[in-house]
């Protein structure tokens, strides 16, 4: 049962051009989504996140967006730029299901086309 | 400063070695965790450590052997590896963790990982 879904396995965008990344999740005891970048052969690195309490999240370039009773979630990136490009997770955790377990989507390759 | 060190960054050993690989954090986090990646897919937990006490095991095989030796120090020990073991071994710490931790101190810094082989 896959609780954090990410449909879209790759985005293509222009440079300067706005990047949506989309995530759907099922457990309604999720309270916390992060969204993290991944390059190859590295680490993820933390992005952005947002509280359940809130439900929008903005941070330079990037904007979180939280719609509760849909169950989703979007990443906006703008502009985008070609250092964008990797492939970016979405991750959910709860106080009550575990606060230590995240619980991640499949991923998006983002590419930003120069 | 949110860096996470990983030693060594690649690893290549038969499966009837004994090898660790160590981790690395100054950020005063009391929560760190082990994760297996494998190309194109997402990290999978293998243990966490709360406190420096091992909190959670995903039912990882006994051939990965965790230790917290302090609040900034985590290995893992691998011996008998099997060649689809072969993935990036990625450490990651944070704030705080377990039920009820306040929100905010869910966020895992991750390390660059260890790429590991198996032969």
């Amino acid at each position: 049962d896959q609780q954090v879904k990410q449909n879209s396995p790759s985005l293509s965008v222009q440079e300067g051009r706005i990047s949506i990344l989309n995530c759907d999740y099922t457990n309604s005891m999720f309270d916390y989504f992060l969204w993290y970048k991944k390059y190859p052969a590295e680490g993820p690195t933390f992005l952005i996140s947002i509280s359940s309490i809130k439900d929008k999240n903005e941070d330079g370039r990037f904007t979180v967006f939280l719609n509760k009773s849909a169950k989703h979630l979007s990443l906006h990136i703008v502009p985008s730029q070609p250092g964008d490009s990797a492939v970016y997770f979405c991750a959910a955790s709860g106080r009550e299901t575990s606060g230590s377990r995240l619980t991640f989507g499949e991923g998006t390759q983002l590419t930003v086309n120069p | 400063d949110t860096e996470v060190t990983q030693t060594p960054k690649h690893l290549v050993m038969g499966m009837t070695n004994k090898k660790s690989l160590k981790c690395e954090q100054h950020m005063g986090h009391r929560a760190m965790y082990w994760y297996k990646q494998k190309a194109k897919k997402p990290p999978e937990l293998m243990f966490v450590y709360s406190y420096e006490k091992l909190s959670i095991n995903e039912s990882v095989p006994s051939r990965f052997s965790p230790e917290c030796p302090n609040s900034s120090l985590l290995n893992l020990h691998l011996h008998a590896l099997q060649p689809e073991d072969s993935a990036l071994y990625l450490c990651a710490s944070s704030q705080s963790g377990g039920r009820g931790a306040p929100t905010g101190s869910y966020e895992q810094y991750f390390g660059p990982g260890t790429r590991l082989t198996v032969t």
